[in-house]
């Protein structure tokens, strides 16, 4: 079975510039959920789908942060435009199941924002 | 609000040593209370987890209690290998809340042969 995917890798880009993650959870999980980490500092949770619906979109930092998740499937997330503080390592995780509270997490996008 | 301290690393062992990183928290309620591991290039995978008081999270060796006297849910392991290079990280879930994680800074570990 495939593990929670998330593309790119890295990204690095300059100041005002609009960026896109994309991340693609196991299959059949309803639940995803986007955590941040900027250098240094703990893993932040950003928000929490459940299918295409956002159930927790708590941590968003500010309005230049938009989440989407279409169909229920994969969620992308859109910075723009990016700043210098948004550099940092981006997660996705997926779950099936809330009360097990095991959530699954992708390799991470790294972007820099120059 | 919610919270996880945990020992700031770099930590640096030798092989064979003893293990442990501190893990407190400040939650209301009970949570559940988790260890994850990232090894180089991988994302994070669940070491253990405990999802109450006195319950035992153990796995490859690594062992955590759940404390809620002290809030502590320490990881230790008695010999580590070069293997278990890698950040660990200590989260918690309150229990009916927010599914969200609660994490720590990460501890980074260096295991030298």
């Amino acid at each position: 079975e495939a593990g929670v995917t998330q593309f790119p890798s890295h990204s690095v880009i300059e100041k005002g510039q609009t960026v896109t993650l994309r991340c693609d959870p196991i299959s059949g999980h309803d639940n995803l959920y986007w955590y941040r980490r900027v250098m240094g500092k703990e893993i932040k949770f950003l928000l929490h789908f459940v299918k295409e619906s956002k159930q927790d979109e708590s941590g968003m930092p500010n309005n230049r942060f938009l989440a989407e998740r279409t169909g229920g499937t994969y969620s992308t997330l859109k910075v723009q435009p990016a700043e210098l503080e948004d550099s940092g390592v981006y997660f996705c995780a997926s779950s099936q199941d809330l009360r097990s509270g095991e959530q699954f997490f992708g390799p991470g996008t790294r972007l820099t924002v120059l | 609000g919610d919270s996880v301290t945990q020992m700031e690393g770099p930590v640096t062992l030798s092989e064979e040593a003893f293990l442990t990183i501190n893990c407190t928290y400040t939650a209301t309620g009970y949570p559940s209370l988790f260890w994850y591991v990232q090894y180089p290039g991988e994302g994070l995978q669940l070491l253990l987890k405990a999802t109450k008081a006195d319950d035992k999270g153990s796995n490859k060796g690594f062992e955590a209690t759940y404390r809620k006297e002290t809030t502590s849910f320490h990881l230790e392991k008695g010999s580590v290998q070069v293997s278990d290079s890698a950040v660990y990280f200590c989260a918690l879930k309150t229990q009916g809340g927010s599914e969200k994680l609660v994490f720590g800074k990460g501890t980074k570990l260096t295991v030298n042969p």
